[in-house]
């Protein structure tokens, strides 16, 4: 039971450079979301989708683009990084039984470091 | 917008005491709240999950209320232990299925 799973859990870049992150859930959710957490700080919504096909602007996208092509997939995109993107990044998925919302399972974190 | 803010940032307690978090939130138009806990360098894990609907929540030791009219949730620990040492954070759905964090309140118990 694998759950939600984010690739790379490390990384370092170079100012400019480019990359991907996968994250991957494995539970027929709806909804999920990237974060970044900056040290002592809480959880920054960055980007989130309610479904296939869909995604929203958190409160700090930009410097981002994401992708929900498939269902279990949502990728979260760096075109040029900066050192402002250091962060650690954390996806995360959930899902509906009927109108209620149930709880949120998050992936292990991708640390990433911009030099 | 929605703002979520913690307090204390951060508590100190000796083994075996009670302790309440506190998580205010400023719009009161919620799906749902959670509360996590993240262990140094790791992932968050659930605790519990409060519905709207609901006024609390109980598993094992903890206990979390929801009042949603004054926009305030807590975190009830009994008897705390030194395996308790973690943050705390919670987290508030909106009807947009955007999910907000408090910055957490970094607990200590000491034995």
């Amino acid at each position: 039971n694998a759950g939600v799973t984010q690739t790379p859990k490390f990384r370092v870049l170079k100012t400019g450079q480019s990359m991907t992150l996968l994250c991957a859930q494995d539970m027929n959710h709806e909804y999920m979301y990237w974060y970044r957490q900056d040290p002592g700080m809480g959880l920054r919504l960055i980007h989130y989708s309610v479904g296939e096909g869909t995604t929203a602007k958190g409160e700090v996208p930009d410097g981002y683009n994401v992708s929900r092509l498939k269902k279990q997939n949502f990728l979260l995109g760096l075109e040029s990084a900066a050192p402002s993107q250091t962060s650690v990044y954390f996806c995360a998925s959930s899902s509906t039984q009927g109108l209620m919302n149930t709880e949120a399972f998050f992936g292990q974190g991708t640390r990433l470091t911009v030099v | 917008k929605q703002e979520v803010t913690q307090i204390p940032a951060a508590l100190s307690v000796p083994e075996g005491e009670n302790l309440v978090l506190n998580c205010s939130f400023t719009d009161s138009a919620i799906y749902n709240l959670q509360w996590f806990r993240q262990d140094p360098g790791k992932g968050l894990t659930s605790l519990l999950l409060i519905q709207s609907s609901q006024r609390e929540q109980t598993s094992g030791r903890l206990n979390a209320s929801l009042d949603k009219s004054s926009g305030r949730s807590t975190l009830y620990i009994a008897a705390s232990q030194p395996g308790d040492s973690a943050t705390y954070l919670c987290a508030v759905r909106g009807w947009g299925n955007d999910m907000r964090f408090g910055a957490g309140t970094r607990l200590t118990v000491k034995p």
